[in-house]
């Protein structure tokens, strides 16, 4: 089946450092990515849409500086978190539709961020 | 816009008893409707959909979930639970051309 390929899985940086997470799709063409972000105990919260060769779409409220997003290829997409604080602290997840939505749509395995 | 609502935020359930995990949608057009599963620090599995056809979807490990539209639920439903399905269980909707609308979750929590 479809894998969208998350990394790293956790990563530990100090406050005002940046930190990149990247997100492949292994065995398919993810022209579309959705970023997402989970606070503990929470549900997912859309941060941006990023789509190949074009600038991402940010949901209101998303710091596009912050958060910079690239869709570099078909098959990758990175989000950087740029001078980092603790209060970015958080699971992020991506998520690329597979073929439609017949095979829905396919989660990376996340990244717990934890900025000390 | 569209919405996803899970009305309960935490089921507990003993072992081997029946689970149903609720989820209500509202839109103003057709949706699609999932359900994904995740484990701790981990992302989300897709459990089932329904796009369209038999309104009674049912996944490989037992669940299976209705389609009502008269009634906006998407509930999801296993007649006799393990250990194993103690996890996050997410209800998301999309109308097919955005991404997909979570409701906040339930936390599933099966009994020994």
């Amino acid at each position: 089946g479809a894998v969208v390929s998350q990394h790293p899985s956790r990563v530990i940086c100090k406050s005002g450092t940046s930190v990149k997470i990247e997100c492949r799709s292994l065995d398919f063409q993810a022209t579309t990515m959705f970023w997402y972000r989970q606070f503990p105990k929470k549900s997912l919260m859309l941060m941006a849409t990023s789509n190949e060769g074009s600038k991402a779409t940010y949901e209101q409220g998303v710091e596009k500086d912050k958060f910079l997003i690239n869709h570099a290829s078909l098959t990758l997409s990175t989000l950087t978190v740029t001078s980092a604080h603790p209060e970015d602290s958080s699971f992020y997840i991506c998520s690329a539709p597979n073929r439609g939505l017949l095979y829905g749509y396919t989660f990376g395995s996340g990244t717990r961020l934890t900025v000390v | 816009a569209q919405s996803v609502t899970q009305l309960d935020s935490q089921v507990p359930v003993f072992e081997e008893a029946p689970v149903e995990l609720r989820c209500n949608y509202s839109s103003s057009v057709s949706v699609y409707l999932f359900w994904y599963v995740q484990y701790p620090n981990q992302g989300l599995q897709l459990l089932l959909k329904y796009l369209s056809g038999s309104t009674l979807v049912e996944s490989i490990n037992g669940f299976e979930a209705e389609f009502n539209k008269s009634q906006t639920s998407f509930h999801l439903r296993k007649p006799s639970v393990h250990i194993s399905d103690t996890a996050e269980y997410f209800c998301a909707a999309t109308p097919g051309n955005t991404p997909l609308v979570f409701g906040k979750g339930t936390r599933l929590s099966v009994i020994a």
